[in-house]
């Protein structure tokens, strides 16, 4: 069975400080996808990004940065330079690959609070 | 290109009356997944859908739930005789299900469903 924990249930810092998200799966599938997604006060998903099993670079985006190990079984998210845009609940999720079917198991998620 | 669609946004409802949730995909997306969220937790799959099949219904309570995704029309989630525990917010996620491919999944603004 699939597992995706999301250790921090909550976190603040302060604006302009950088901070790590962390997030450790389980699967037994050799080929997987792992995902973040944001859900901002307003309520909607927004999705961050899609890595598969087989791409262990780190991906950089503006701010946004991950940081996936397999040897670990971790996909982190880290925010260089954090501002108050970026209070929001963060969720990790993954997805096997069984072609037609891609649903997400998710984490609990972890609650960003950036405090100007 | 709209989005996800979902309405209604909020559906408040009585116990033992029936909830209907509707799931518009984004233009060219002919898969449709359902997700439940309860209060201070992580997305729960429920069910996957393609045009006028249900693929995996392995997340539905096995009674008073059912959904189904007509060949023309909207994703319909329809909850019957509602309970207090069903108050939660429904997601639908939408993917293009080109074959032999995984694909992201991009979520509508979910329905934040009510029972009083």
């Amino acid at each position: 069975a699939q597992k995706v924990t999301q250790a921090q249930t909550e976190i603040s810092v302060v604006e302009k400080e950088d901070v790590t998200l962390d997030c450790v799966y389980e699967t037994r599938d050799t080929t997987y996808y792992l995902f973040w997604y944001k859900q901002p006060p307003s309520g909607e998903l927004v999705f961050l990004i899609r890595r598969n099993s087989f791409d262990e670079q780190n991906e950089i985006s503006g701010r946004y940065s991950w940081n996936f190990q397999k040897s670990t079984s971790s996909f982190n998210f880290t925010i260089t330079a954090s501002q108050v845009v970026d209070s929001a609940v963060y969720f990790c999720a993954l997805s096997d690959v069984n072609f037609g079917n891609e649903k997400l198991t998710f984490g609990t998620g972890t609650r960003l609070t950036i405090i100007p | 290109n709209a989005g996800v669609m979902q309405n209604p946004r909020h559906l408040v409802r009585r116990r033992g009356q029936e909830a209907r949730l509707r799931c518009s995909p984004m233009k060219g997306h002919s898969h449709v997944y359902w997700y439940r969220q309860l209060p201070e937790e992580g997305l729960k799959f429920m069910v996957y859908l393609q045009k006028e099949n249900i693929i995996d219904e392995s997340g539905m309570p096995k009674e008073r739930f059912s959904a189904e995704f007509p060949k023309e029309g909207p994703s319909i989630l329809r909850i019957q005789q509602v309970v207090r525990g069903d108050s939660a917010a429904y997601f639908c996620a939408s993917s293009p299900g080109l074959a032999g491919s995984q694909e992201t999944q991009y979520f509508g603004p979910g329905t934040r469903l009510l029972v009083l």
